[in-house]
């Protein structure tokens, strides 16, 4: 089955322990994205990567790192996770060509104290 | 600067009761506008992209429309699975992949 999958699904945290939230994509796809969604802010983009070792920085990229060795993985990094991170963190894949129509996976919910 | 702006934040429709969604936009120069829907709990679905004033894209009861100032999603004798949260989205020239989203219109059906 073609899907985005991210881990952990859930976790809550503490002030400054690092954490890395995966995303893995089995379609192959060249593109992926990382976005954060909050209550009347919308969905936000953090980072992005057209493809191997070639990252960008997205809207919100502030307390975040991503790396792309690989071309179905695209990992999340919160060195030090602040209150402020406290979210709904999307992935999200797609075809080089078309790759405005992404493919997001199930989300992480990410709470820290 | 580029900004998505979604218009009703809510929409309550009874079932067949046709309506509009509007996604107003700013940007310096519009490469795409996207079109999303988001059921609670799970990730945004991808339903159309629009690239130029004046085209349309239709699925089942959805249509969407642009110009040079907007799009529109149509929404033709609503059922209650069409009860989501849409969203809107664009992508302007030269910004490679980079993606400035609406906070949504969320859309309820009842029966």
């Amino acid at each position: 089955e073609a899907q985005v999958t991210q881990n952990p699904r859930y976790l809550i945290t503490v002030t400054g322990k690092k954490l890395t939230v995966t995303c893995s994509q089995n379609m192959n796809h060249e593109y992926m994205s990382w976005y954060r969604q909050d209550p009347g802010l919308g969905l936000r983009q953090i980072y992005y990567s057209m493809n191997v070792e070639v990252t960008d920085k997205g809207d919100v990229p502030e307390g975040y790192k991503v790396s792309r060795k690989e071309k179905r993985n695209f990992p999340l990094i919160l060195e030090s996770p602040s209150p402020n991170q406290t979210s709904l963190y999307f992935c999200a894949s797609s075809p080089r060509d078309t790759y405005n129509e992404q493919f997001f996976g199930p989300g992480t919910r990410l709470t820290v104290l | 600067e580029d900004q998505v702006t979604q218009s009703p934040e809510a929409l309550r429709l009874q079932e067949g009761e046709s309506s509009s969604l509007n996604c107003s936009y700013t940007v310096s120069g519009l490469r795409g506008l996207f079109w999303y829907r988001q059921d609670p709990g799970k990730g945004p679905e991808f339903l159309f992209t629009l690239y130029s004033a004046g085209e349309e894209k239709e699925k089942e009861r959805l249509k969407a429309t642009l110009t040079k100032k907007e799009s529109f999603l149509h929404i033709t004798a609503p059922k209650p699975e069409d009860s989501a949260t849409y969203l809107c989205a664009v992508q302007a020239w030269g910004s490679q992949g980079n993606l400035i989203f609406g906070k949504g219109t969320k859309l309820s059906v009842k029966p």
